[in-house]
């Protein structure tokens, strides 16, 4: 879905290095999230932000982090790579008012 | 960790049949959602049924929800080639949590 925008789409790193995934949406949405998917295993939330200044730990945040520098902006930072962090990396958006969620393209990222 | 999960894991039918699939969860749910993933793409949403309703329509898609038993099924009629993807239910609430899904593949 075009109005929501991850780069880079495929990232290759190596272990211990610390990298950033990005983000961006212009749905105007004010919830966003980032998923990561693995094969067999559906997709997992890492951390969710309803606006700005709000930040929450997902069902796997360890060995991540987030920032969410504006409404329309939500990046996620391994800060120092491992291989099982190998995976496909998903970014949603979503409003307060509906339940759905509207994904990006995905980011497809594997640490060696 | 996972509420439930979709049944089926995988499903091989032939164009034009219906497909099947479904979605188990084990705890109270606000309202559950159907998403599809085209191989190594975004989800794209399908249908969101409410917890106080049993059924509901989208096209050729039809949703049934029994929180009694909390399960759902997703009901695709008259599949065709191009609805060859991955079908996930998303248990919902304040977040989602998604089943492992189930791969569908239509052949011609």
């Amino acid at each position: 879905d075009a109005d929501v925008t991850q780069t880079p789409r495929n990232r290759i790193t190596k272990t211990g290095k610390r990298i950033m995934l990005e983000c961006s949406q212009t749905k105007g949405h004010d919830r966003m999230y980032w998923y990561r998917q693995d094969p067999g295993l559906g997709l997992r939330l890492i951390y969710y932000s309803f606006d700005v200044k709000d930040i929450n730990k997902g069902e796997i945040s360890d060995g991540y982090s987030v920032s969410r520098q504006a409404q329309a902006k939500f990046s996620l930072s391994l800060e120092s790579a491992i291989p099982n962090q190998t995976a496909l990396y998903f970014c949603a958006t979503g409003t307060s008012g509906a339940y759905e969620q509207y994904f990006g393209p995905g980011t497809r990222l594997t640490v060696t | 960790s996972q509420q439930g999960e979709e049944d089926p894991q995988a499903l091989s039918i032939q164009e034009g049949e219906n497909a099947t699939m479904n979605c188990s969860y084990k705890t109270s749910i606000n309202n559950l959602q159907w998403y599809r993933q085209n191989s190594g793409r975004g989800l794209v949403h399908l249908i969101l049924i409410r917890s106080n309703e049993r059924e509901k329509h989208s096209g050729r898609l039809r949703v049934t929800l029994d929180t009694s038993k909390k399960s759902s099924s997703l009901l695709i009629t008259a599949s065709r080639a191009a609805d060859t993807a991955s079908y996930f239910c998303a248990r919902g609430g304040q977040n989602f949590v998604f089943g492992p899904g189930t791969r569908l593949s239509v052949l011609p």
